[in-house]
Formats: structure tokens, C-alpha cells, sequence
């Protein structure tokens, strides 16, 4: 019963660096989504999918992108690693849109140097 | 625009009091939902509550309950018989119709005191 899963727990990455957080469900999940948590600050929406081979953007798009291919997998990429994109990432699954209960994954702490 | 506002950075209780915790927002929706969810150390975010803005009645759950005033646009959550689990952090979030996003306040930090 593993719910949403993602991996690396924590990474440490050099300015310019690319890589991919990675994020899985095994809840059948059509609804996918990557937030971002910031000192201070709530979760922000990075990117969604609403289903297999749908993307859009959330509020906060710029240097990530993503790709759904398969209902299990909402992978999230930073192309060229910056500072302000230090943070700890979140993907969330639901069965609906973001008026139903989102259920997180235990989240990624990115530190970019 | 939609916002959320949590006016309490940080919340005390001591183990089996009640304490409650602030938010308000802002949407020009009608229809849209209320949640709260608690981040533990753990750091997983964790669904407390959930309220649709067409019910009348105050969600509850166990011994979390809500205060949902709409016309103040304020969605304030009680809990009751304060337990050391409790203790985390506190999201205040809002989905309206006109966008498919949760909108985070900034959060509340609860401390239970044994």
C-alpha cells in the first residue's frame, strides 16, 4: 500500500546541473500535480496533468518540465539547476480535480549550490 | 485573484484543551472548497478536513471541526482534546471552480505543551 512515491528523498545539486525528481502512484490516479514549499510560504503548483499524455502549468511553471506517459508516473525535470529553485518538492495524486482530497508523497529537499 | 491568509505564524495548546486555528480567504468563485491539512515533521501533508462552500453544515471529523463563515470568507478549524500527535503544521487551502490549483496559506504552526 504505497500511495505516492518519490524519489530522492534529498539531493544536492550544482547550479546549471539538470535532473529528474521522480514520482509514482499506485492508486490509479488520473490527477497528478508538483508543488513547491518554500520557507514561509504555502505549496505552490508547479505543473499538473489531468491524465495520461496531458500537462499544463501551474503557478509557478518556469525552469521545470514535465511529462505524464503512463497514469502511474508524473516525472518532474529542472533543466539547469538555479539557486531560487532550492526547496522541497511535493507531488500529489487524486482521483479528481483539486476540489478532492490530494493525497502527497513524503516530498524531495533540493538544495542547489 | 484567489488568496489565503493565515494570520497565526505559531499556536500553543496544552495536551487535551481545544484550540483553534485562523484562516481566511479570498475567491469571486461560488463554488469552491476548503481544506486543511497538517504537516508533521514527517513532513508528509496530511488531510485534516475537507468543506464545500455550497453546505451549510461545518464539517467534522473526529475531533476536528470547522468554522465555516461564508460570508466573512473565514474557515477556521477547532481541535478538540489537543493530543502530542497533533502537534505540526497547519495548511489553510482553497480550490475554486475558475482554476484547477490549491491555494496554500502560509501555514500555522501548532505546539502541544504535555
Amino acid at each position: 500500500n504505497a500511495g505516492v512515491t518519490q524519489t530522492p528523498k534529498f539531493q544536492v545539486l550544482k547550479t546549471g546541473q539538470s535532473m529528474t525528481l521522480q514520482c509514482a502512484q499506485d492508486m490509479n490516479h488520473e490527477y497528478m500535480s508538483w508543488y513547491r514549499q518554500d520557507p514561509g510560504m504555502g505549496l505552490r503548483l508547479i505543473h499538473y496533468s489531468v491524465g495520461a499524455g496531458i500537462t499544463d502549468q501551474g503557478e509557478v511553471p518556469n525552469g521545470y518540465n514535465v511529462s505524464r506517459s503512463t497514469t502511474e508516473d508524473f516525472p518532474l525535470r529542472l533543466l539547469s539547476a538555479a539557486p531560487s529553485q532550492t526547496s522541497v518538492y511535493f507531488c500529489a495524486s487524486s482521483w479528481g480535480p483539486s476540489n478532492q482530497p490530494q493525497h502527497f508523497g513524503d516530498g524531495t529537499r533540493l538544495s542547489i549550490l | 485573484a484567489q488568496t489565503v491568509t493565515q494570520s497565526q505564524p505559531e499556536m500553543s495548546v496544552q495536551e487535551a484543551e481545544t484550540v483553534t486555528l485562523s484562516c481566511t480567504y479570498d475567491t469571486s468563485e461560488s463554488d469552491y472548497y476548503l481544506f486543511w491539512y497538517k504537516q508533521p515533521p514527517s513532513r508528509q501533508m496530511i488531510l485534516v478536513i475537507r468543506q464545500e462552500a455550497y453546505k451549510q453544515q461545518n464539517a467534522t471529523e473526529n475531533r476536528f471541526s470547522v468554522n465555516f463563515q461564508k460570508a466573512a470568507k473565514s474557515f477556521s478549524l477547532k481541535i478538540s482534546d489537543s493530543q502530542l500527535g497533533d502537534a505540526a503544521m497547519y495548511f489553510c487551502a482553497l480550490h475554486d471552480a475558475g482554476a484547477n490549483n490549491l491555494f496554500f496559506g502560509t501555514g500555522t504552526r501548532l505546539t502541544v505543551i504535555p
